[in-house]
């Protein structure tokens, strides 16, 4: 059973950076597309960022662009979120998903069928 | 992008009754793009339905997906009391999208 553990969350001031990390087992980590996938208090879930099974193609949405950075480590079965320049705005609970699929073809992506726990992250002065 | 509105924000109803949450999207969204998903408190989401009609692993046959186009639903037959929770919806046509929720409670 596919299995997903999120750490590194925290309080951090505006303007800082923080590393979210995500362990995984029971699956085959580099035949799958995981993404990081956030929710903001009282806002609807925001796909945030993905990558790709081999890690060459990433995805991020245009309010994270340029600020956070997705990586992976298929030989540790480890997925990662730099996040940088963060705002008020970021503060949210954090989640790395793992998709159906390997990648996004064109635009046409994945369901996510195993969830993390979660990672709150707060953004604050 | 496709904005999924789910509806009603809060349905009320009492265990072996009938749940019917409906996702509407802005734009139409193909007939394997829509999946729902289960979140209780403390607990991490849970995929139910995928491919719009599709029960993942485990998930009991009181559940069903069902739509086309711009509008899915969600059925889940004789409600129990471990169904009680908050349903989203996301749609995989045009990258990755999802639903407000629908918090379903015990009447």
């Amino acid at each position: 059973e596919a299995q997903l553990v999120d750490s590194g969350g925290g309080l951090v001031q505006p303007g800082g950076s923080l590393r979210l990390s995500c362990a995984a087992s029971g699956f085959n980590f580099d035949n799958y597309a995981i993404s990081w996938v956030r929710q903001a208090p009282g806002r609807r879930l925001e796909w945030v960022a993905g990558i790709s099974d081999s890690g060459h193609s990433t995805y991020y949405a245009d309010s994270v662009k340029g600020r956070f950075t997705i990586s992976r480590d298929n030989y540790n079965n480890k997925l990662s979120l730099q996040m940088n320049s963060l705002g008020v705005e970021d503060t949210a609970v954090y989640y790395c998903a793992k998709g159906t699929g390997r990648y996004c073809s064109g635009h046409r992506c994945y369901p996510f069928d195993s969830w993390g726990q979660g990672s709150l992250v707060t953004v604050s002065s | 992008e496709i904005v999924l509105t789910q509806s009603p924000d809060t349905l009320s109803l009492s265990p072996g009754e009938r749940a019917t949450l409906s996702c509407r999207a802005s734009q139409s969204v193909c007939s394997s793009c829509l999946a729902w998903f289960q979140q209780k408190p403390g607990q991490t989401l849970r995929l139910l339905i995928y491919d719009t009609s599709t029960r993942a692993t485990g998930i009991p046959d009181r559940f069903s997906g069902s739509g086309s186009g711009t509008d899915f639903t969600l059925t889940i037959t004789r409600l129990e009391p471990e169904d009680f929770a908050v349903y989203y919806c996301q749609q995989y046509d045009n990258l990755i999208t999802f639903g407000q929720g629908t918090r379903l409670e015990i009447k």
